[in-house]
Order: C-alpha cells, then sequence, then structure tokens
C-alpha cells in the first residue's frame, strides 16, 4: 500500500487560509472516516491536531480544521500564524490490511 | 500527564538486533492499544506496528513483518520492540505512540520523543 500523497510545500502569508490535500484510495480515505492530522516542529514529535477527519483534540485552535470528499482529505488552517510554520502529515486507517495505517509524505508549510 | 518516554535505541551493526522500550505514565496503560512509528532522518512517518490492549491484536508493517516483535507488559506499563536482522533502511527515530481504544484502529495521541536507531558497520 502506497503513502496517501500531499503536496511537498504549502505557503502563505500571516492572515491567510492555506488548505492541504490528502490523496488516498478507497481502501483507506475513501472507506474510514479515521483519518487524522499531525503537526512536526524540527527536532520535535508530532502532535495530534485533527482526527476522524474534522474533529479537534482540546487544545488544539479552532483556526485547524479538517474535512473530506472521496479518496481525499483536506487539512485547512486559516489565519495563518508564524508558528503553524512546520511538516503536516496525514494519517488513515487501512483496515486490516498491512499495513493497517498509511502515513502521508508529508507538506511543509511556509508562513512568508 | 500522560508520558511515554522511549529508550533502547543506539548504533547496530547490520544483521543484528536491539530491543527498544517505551515507558508510559499518566494513564490506564492496559485500557488502550499502543504503537510505533518510525521517521528516517528527512523522511516521513511510517507505521511499523501496532498491539492491542491484551495483545490479542497485532500489527505489522510489511517493511519489518517477520524481523520484529511488538510485546507489551501491562504488570510493568510497558511496551516493546523486539528488533531483529536489522538493515540500513531501518535507520530511524523511533516514536511510542497511545491509541484512543482498545483494539486500535483510530489514531495516535499523545507520541513520546522518541528513540534513534541507527543500522550501520
Amino acid at each position: 500500500q502506497s503513502a496517501l500523497t500531499q503536496p511537498a510545500s504549502v505557503s502563505g502569508s500571516p492572515g491567510q487560509s492555506i488548505t492541504i490535500s490528502c490523496t488516498g484510495t478507497s481502501s483507506d480515505v475513501g472507506s474510514y472516516n479515521l483519518v487524522s492530522w499531525y503537526q512536526q516542529h524540527p527536532g520535535k514529535a508530532p502532535k495530534l491536531m485533527i482526527y476522524e477527519v474534522s474533529k479537534r483534540p482540546s487544545g488544539v485552535s479552532n483556526r485547524f480544521s479538517g474535512s473530506k470528499s472521496g479518496n481525499t482529505a483536506s487539512l485547512t488552517i486559516s489565519g495563518l500564524q508564524a508558528e503553524d510554520e512546520a511538516d503536516y502529515y496525514c494519517c488513515s486507517y487501512a483496515g486490516s490490511s498491512t499495513p493497517n495505517y498509511v502515513f502521508g509524505t508529508g507538506t511543509k508549510v511556509t508562513v512568508l | 500527564e500522560v508520558q511515554l518516554v522511549e529508550s533502547g535505541g543506539g548504533l547496530v551493526q547490520p544483521g543484528r538486533s536491539l530491543r527498544l522500550s517505551c515507558a508510559a505514565s499518566g494513564f490506564t496503560f492496559d485500557d488502550y492499544a499502543m504503537h510505533w512509528v518510525r521517521q528516517a532522518p528527512g523522511k516521513g512517518l511510517e507505521w511499523v506496528s501496532g498491539i492491542s490492549w491484551n495483545s490479542g491484536s497485532i500489527g505489522y508493517a510489511d517493511s519489518v513483518k517477520g524481523r520484529f516483535t511488538i510485546s507489551r507488559d501491562n504488570a510493568k506499563n510497558s511496551l516493546y520492540l523486539q528488533m531483529n536482522s536489522l538493515r540500513a533502511e531501518d535507520t530511524a527515530l523511533y516514536y511510542c505512540a497511545k491509541d484512543p481504544s482498545i483494539f486500535g484502529g483510530f489514531w495516535f495521541d499523545p507520541w513520546g520523543q522518541g528513540t534513534l536507531v541507527t543500522v550501520s558497520s
């Protein structure tokens, strides 16, 4: 099973909104509402930002939102801030097949 | 506060073995599935293995199946990854991560800080 496809980089100015896409297949993203998104700053462990496609964990800013259509999930960051500059990874449960979980290729978000 | 602390990484020669550990605290360990996720230097995340609360359900990535073994000791609040026949491509930072369910199949939160495994002669 291949990694989910994300754009290598996305950039935006402070205050703008950006969207990161995550394209999988009917075996992963398309089959389960179990897409999650992770933020990773350099040298740090990943942090959960979105789970079950669109839910935010406690403590995560409401500037982060998620959605899904067919085999493609998306993460939108609104009101972009300097602290949002990081790598972002999507992940989908892929059922009982191996691997059970598939990560995206990762997207570097740059705040201009 | 939930804490996951990995240990056991290091420099190892190809073909040798290494055992990683993850010490968990701040939650009822045997109520949750657990996972190992790795990240090669400068690369993306790769799920390695997961184990349900009672070790009854275990899964592996194809890249490690037959070489790695995941296990847990609920009495010691610890997760393990036995890595055999190590290859250069196993070089990575290995993270321990908690699943929100007992059987797994959801997401990873939180993550430990990782332990670095370097496979080189």
